[in-house]
């Protein structure tokens, strides 16, 4: 089983829609848990950083943690076709432990 | 000016050449990292430095060198590579390799896309 999953897609909804991306994990040690956005030819940019369960809101992004389930989720509203990229969910457990990365989601919002 | 900056953006390099990739970090960071990343893939951790102490070797191929000769400049050093090694390389940056988990937050650059021929 792979440490991290995530469905590579792609996805394409139309501007406008709300978007859902999902990872999930089979190490119960993770306890921090980012969003990474990358665009075509550039670095991942960190977009969302969460710790342990609970929700996040950082302006159109929500940031889901379901550790009981081992899933993770990042929503987009109002979807723009800036937002177009490829999202990477990551992941880490405590003092030492690499952070982890999934494959991504590569994501297209149409005009 | 970006927090971390790659250099060349771009290289196309024969099995019997030597490059080298240059990462430099304007963040104040100690700790500093070289991933690959291959289409369809998760990123592969190949180096971490932190303090200049190379403190993670993912057994990477000895035709991948790495140096770092101040926490603010990392090197990767390309020799005798293979077709399969052609990928987007990044440089990251954090604040304290051994602090991962507390807080701790990687910094990308762009990225050295190689193409081995």
């Amino acid at each position: 089983q792979k440490e991290v999953e995530q469905d590579p897609g792609p996805l394409s909804v139309p501007e406008g829609a709300i978007v859902s991306l999902n990872c999930t994990y089979s190490n119960s040690a993770f306890q921090y848990f980012m969003w990474y956005r990358q665009y075509s030819r550039k670095g991942p940019e960190l977009l969302m950083y969460t710790y342990s369960s609970g929700n996040k809101e950082d302006g159109r992004f929500t940031a889901q943690v379901d550790k009981s389930s081992k899933y993770i989720s990042l929503f987009i509203r109002d979807s723009q076709p800036s937002d177009s990229a490829t999202y990477l969910c990551a992941m880490s457990g405590n003092y030492g432990q690499n952070f982890v990365f999934g494959p991504g989601t590569r994501l297209s919002v149409l005009p | 000016e970006t927090g971390v900056t790659q250099t060349p953006r771009h290289l196309v390099m024969g099995m019997t050449n030597k490059k080298s990739l240059k990462c430099e970090q304007h963040l104040g960071h100690n700790a500093m990292y070289w991933y690959k990343q291959s289409a369809k893939k998760p990123l592969e951790l190949m180096f971490v430095y932190n303090f200049k102490e190379q403190t993670e070797n993912n057994s990477v191929p000895s035709r991948f060198s790495p140096e770092c000769p101040n926490s603010s400049h990392l090197f990767l050093h390309l020799h005798t590579l293979q077709p399969e090694d052609s990928a987007l390389y990044l440089c990251a940056s954090s604040q304290d390799s051994q602090r991962q988990g507390n807080n701790e937050k990687l910094f990308f650059g762009s990225g050295t896309q190689l193409s081995v021929l």
